[in-house]
């Protein structure tokens, strides 16, 4: 109930190419699903967010779509560059506050 | 920008030994987190505290202990540090329990020899 599956653990795009990042929750409590972005030697940080209530959400090349029925969401990257690849892991607030994270996913961009 | 700050970038200990991480933000933030990263494994919590003198368990606890004297500082303590606590440890720190989003530091990278 508590979890957030993330889907897949890796995948490699070529450059230009769009990635896509998949998550699925079973929690309908969950009121918030927030995006990290993590490069290599650094600690996660912030890179989008959506609440429920919104089907999606676009911040410059990097996009959420949200499907309430179906308990998912998923980040698209629009012309994927290089300096894209880090690790991506979705999360989800519950009823408590605390974020749950994905297991995270590895992305490469070749050039 | 708020800033997470972790003591110690890398840090080699010996099994047995009592470990302090320490962790440090400069934005008056209430939250503060602990989590380990594993491979495969994602983040796990450890430990949160909702204020000062507050903490509570988070998912994977045991061997671990934590200590919130001041607002700005959040320390976790490994009591009898045992290989399987090697692992990437990192801090974070958020406005308040409504606050969107966690400031993260870089990490510590413990080895437990």
């Amino acid at each position: 109930q508590q979890q957030v599956k993330q889907s897949p653990q890796s995948l490699i795009v070529q450059k230009g190419g769009i990635p896509i990042i998949n998550c699925a929750y079973e929690n309908t409590a969950f009121d918030y699903f927030p995006w990290y972005q993590q490069f290599p030697g650094k600690g996660p940080a912030l890179l989008i967010a959506i609440r429920p209530d919104v089907s999606e959400k676009k911040e410059g090349r990097f996009t959420i779509s949200f499907n309430k029925s179906a308990k998912q969401f998923s980040l698209h990257i629009m012309d994927s560059q290089p300096g894209d690849s880090a690790t991506y892991f979705c999360a989800a607030r519950n009823r408590d506050d605390k974020i749950i994270f994905g297991k995270g996913t590895r992305l490469h961009i070749l050039p | 920008d708020v800033k997470v700050t972790q003591s110690s970038r890398y840090l080699v200990k010996r099994t047995g030994e009592k470990v302090f991480l320490e962790c440090v933000q400069d934005m008056d933030h209430e939250n503060m987190f602990w989590y380990r990263q594993d491979p495969g494994l994602g983040l796990r919590l450890i430990y949160f505290s909702y204020d000062v003198k507050m903490k509570e368990k988070g998912d994977i606890p045991e061997g671990y202990s934590v200590s919130r004297e001041k607002k700005e500082r959040f320390s976790l303590i490994l009591e009898s540090a045992s290989t399987n606590q090697t692992s990437m440890y990192l801090c974070a720190s958020r406005w308040g329990r409504t606050g969107h989003g966690y400031t993260f530091g870089s990490g510590t990278r413990l080895t437990v020899v």
